[in-house]
């Protein structure tokens, strides 16, 4: 089973910063690794496939870079409503896995 | 637009066994490629992938939840199901019903989740 470690698992960050979560695989899943977001009583919403690809409809100021077994999400200039919880998912094997999240809070 | 709507019992006893139905609307369960599945979020908890079915019909099941997990299809009322035996308080979660295009890809509709809990 690949194992997705997420850090950080929590963060504090004020509007307009940078925020930088990465994505660590236990073993080389290639560009397989998802990213979503997922907001309190909502489904996750896939922002980035493949590792590097926007989804359609996702603001620009999000975007994903790696591949291998370390993966980064980036949202830059951090807007309120990004204030939920990201998941990493692999798709390149069965059991398909998630990260743990990163809880990201808005001062 | 391809919409999902899970639907359940909300509560479920120790030892019973669970189903769950996602009505699949705006499109075809029989189209190629497709995948369908089941995800779950127990309380305070993350994201954990639980099964899904084919456009061929075939099964692939978390290991973690040993052998008490059945996916199946019903193309006539476009809806696909999970049974889940033996239930335990470990088993409470919000349950997603959602669609992949293709093996190894990304799920990209997702229902709005069904809570289910476990307790006598």
């Amino acid at each position: 089973e690949v194992v997705l470690t997420q850090s950080p698992d929590f963060q504090s960050v004020t509007p307009k910063e940078k925020v930088t979560i990465t994505c660590r695989a236990s073993q080389s899943i290639g560009s397989s690794l998802h990213w979503y977001q997922q907001k309190p009583d909502q489904s996750p919403k896939l922002l980035i496939k493949f590792a590097s690809q926007s989804f359609s409809g996702v603001p620009s100021r999000f975007s994903g870079s790696g591949s291998g077994t370390d993966f980064t999400l980036t949202i830059n200039s951090l807007e309120a409503e990004d204030a939920a919880t990201y998941y990493c998912l692999q798709t390149s094997s069965l059991p398909l896995t998630f990260g743990q999240g990163t809880k990201l809070e808005i001062k | 637009q391809l919409q999902l709507q899970e639907s359940g019992p909300g509560l479920a006893k120790p030892s019973e066994t669970l189903s769950l139905t996602c009505s699949v609307s705006g499109g075809s369960l029989t189209g190629s490629s497709d995948y369908w599945g089941w995800i779950r979020r127990p309380p305070g908890k993350g994201l954990e992938w639980v099964a899904t079915i084919d456009y061929t019909g075939r099964t692939y099941y978390n290991p973690s939840l040993g052998s008490r997990l059945t996916i199946s299809v019903d193309v006539s009322r476009n809806q696909f199901s999970l049974r889940v035996t033996s239930v335990t308080a470990a088993d409470t979660a919000v349950y997603y019903c959602a669609r992949h295009r293709g093996s190894g890809s990304y799920w990209d509709y997702w229902g709005l989740g069904t809570l289910v809990t476990v307790s006598s």
